[in-house]
């Protein structure tokens, strides 16, 4: 069984700062997929990135970008420029690569709250 | 395209009620699954569906029912409601095909007292 875990709890971040979320998992598999899902106060679960673990190049989406180290099993998420807009809940999520659709297997989390 | 949709929003019932959490979407995805939220916990997977009359069970199916009848609803059934099962409640779909993304519903909060 595969398992996430997010060791920061709760992290602050001043406006226009940088800020890197961290999340290491544990699994046999070698092909799967991570991502970080964000969840505002409004509750919705919005995917932030996406990365596949055969590809080497690390991720970006605009002002966001992850670190993968496979063989530490490590993917942390930075927030570049944080803005309000970016207080949320943090989820850093594990896939099994397979040729149906398969199970997405959370962290617990990380509350970010970005101050003026 | 409405996406994902989730009723109600929210609920409170009383110990041992029963009540159906309601999920359907539109954009034809053969995957569906539910999670349950609760705080220091992340999501946690209580049922999925690949596919209209298959079911199975995720990491907490303890207390809850699901049947898929077609590829649009994935109810969730509450049989007799503890306060263990106060949670919020996603409703999540995806493509079969390999590495679809998820699309969440908004999540129904639930309280049973």
């Amino acid at each position: 069984a595969q398992t996430v875990t997010q060791s920061q709890p709760e992290m602050s971040v001043q406006e226009a700062e940088t800020v890197t979320l961290s999340c290491t998992y544990d699994t046999s598999e070698s092909n799967y997929y991570l991502f970080w899902y964000k969840q505002p106060p409004s509750r919705q679960m919005i995917l932030v990135i996406r990365q596949e673990a055969y590809k080497q190049q690390n991720a970006t989406e605009n002002r966001f970008s992850v670190n993968f180290q496979k063989a530490a099993k490590s993917f942390s998420l930075k927030i570049s420029d944080s803005q309000l807009g970016d207080t949320a809940m943090y989820f850093c999520a594990f896939m099994r690569l397979t040729g149906t659709a398969s199970k997405l297997t959370f962290g617990t989390g990380t509350r970010l709250q970005v101050t003026l | 395209n409405a996406g994902v949709t989730q009723t109600p929003k929210f609920q409170v019932l009383k110990t041992g009620q029963s009540m159906t959490l309601q999920c359907a979407q539109d954009m034809n995805h053969e995957y569906m699954s539910w999670y349950r939220q609760d705080p220091g916990m992340g999501l946690r997977l209580i049922h999925y569906s690949v596919g209209a009359g298959i079911t199975d069970q995720g990491e907490v199916p303890n207390g809850y029912n699901v049947s898929r009848s077609t590829t649009e609803d994935f109810p969730l059934r509450l049989l007799s409601a503890a306060p263990s099962q106060t949670s919020v409640y996603f409703c999540a779909s995806s493509p079969l095909r390999v590495g679809g993304g998820y699309t969440f519903g908004s999540g129904t909060r639930l309280t049973v007292v």
